[in-house]
């Protein structure tokens, strides 16, 4: 799992309740990028970050929020807007191969459960 | 948006044995990249093979890429128990770091 880590590795939320994921790496890697995993199914993009104070929105981004004040740190929030929240949620940090493409590098996950 | 479809979606077979997933694309990609994901952790990166390469070797990975099929494959030689995983490729998107998974192919190496 690299130098980036995930916290809490499981968390549980009633529904309406907004729950914030934290992510942090020690990589010195410029991006940044959150991942949901719903079983049996690849990794969606939910929001990405190229530099601090800056970031996009990926495939499903309706329903979460980011902020990237610090280079470090990434966390993601789920609203109470996300109509599906659990899932098991992914941040990756990346790097710039010798080959010229992108590797990325991921944190151990957090499962959140929304009840 | 999904780029990638691995193929098959899960598979099963002795320690010892070989084992071969593919994945194929739909645009053009200038690299393409295997993670491995164990169950409930986070993905690690295998290999990465670029665009004007057709094949390349890692310990006992060898990985393919036909741009003309817009295929690749991940060939595992003399599998292990510790082999079991799931299996997911990744192309380029939009920007040059973003990527994007397919699904995935589940390997289980029964000991």
């Amino acid at each position: 799992d690299g130098g980036i880590t995930q916290s809490p590795k499981y968390l549980f939320r009633k529904e309406g309740q907004n729950v914030t994921l934290s992510c942090e790496q020690n990589l010195n890697h410029d991006a940044m990028y959150w991942y949901r995993q719903d079983p049996g199914q690849g990794l969606r993009l939910i929001y990405y970050s190229q530099i601090v104070n800056d970031f996009q929105k990926g495939d499903i981004a309706e329903g979460y929020s980011v902020s990237r004040e610090k280079k470090e740190s990434f966390p993601l929030t789920v609203t109470s807007a996300q109509k599906n929240p659990t899932a098991f949620y992914l941040c990756a940090s990346s790097i710039l191969h010798s080959s010229g493409a992108y590797e990325q590098y991921f944190g151990p996950g957090t499962r959140l459960t929304v009840t | 948006s999904q780029q990638g479809e691995e193929d098959p979606q899960a598979l099963s077979i002795q320690e010892g044995e070989n084992a071969t997933m593919n994945c194929s694309y739909k645009t053009s990609i200038n690299n393409l990249q295997w993670y491995r994901q164990n169950s409930g952790r986070g993905l690690v990166h295998l290999i990465l093979i670029r665009s004007n390469e057709r094949e390349k070797h890692s310990g006992r990975l060898r990985v393919t890429l036909d741009t003309s099929k817009k295929s690749s494959s991940l060939l595992i030689t003399a599998s292990r128990a510790a082999d079991t995983a799931s299996y997911f490729c990744a192309t380029p998107s939009g920007g040059y770091n973003k990527l994007i998974f397919g699904a995935g192919t589940r390997l289980a190496v029964h000991p």
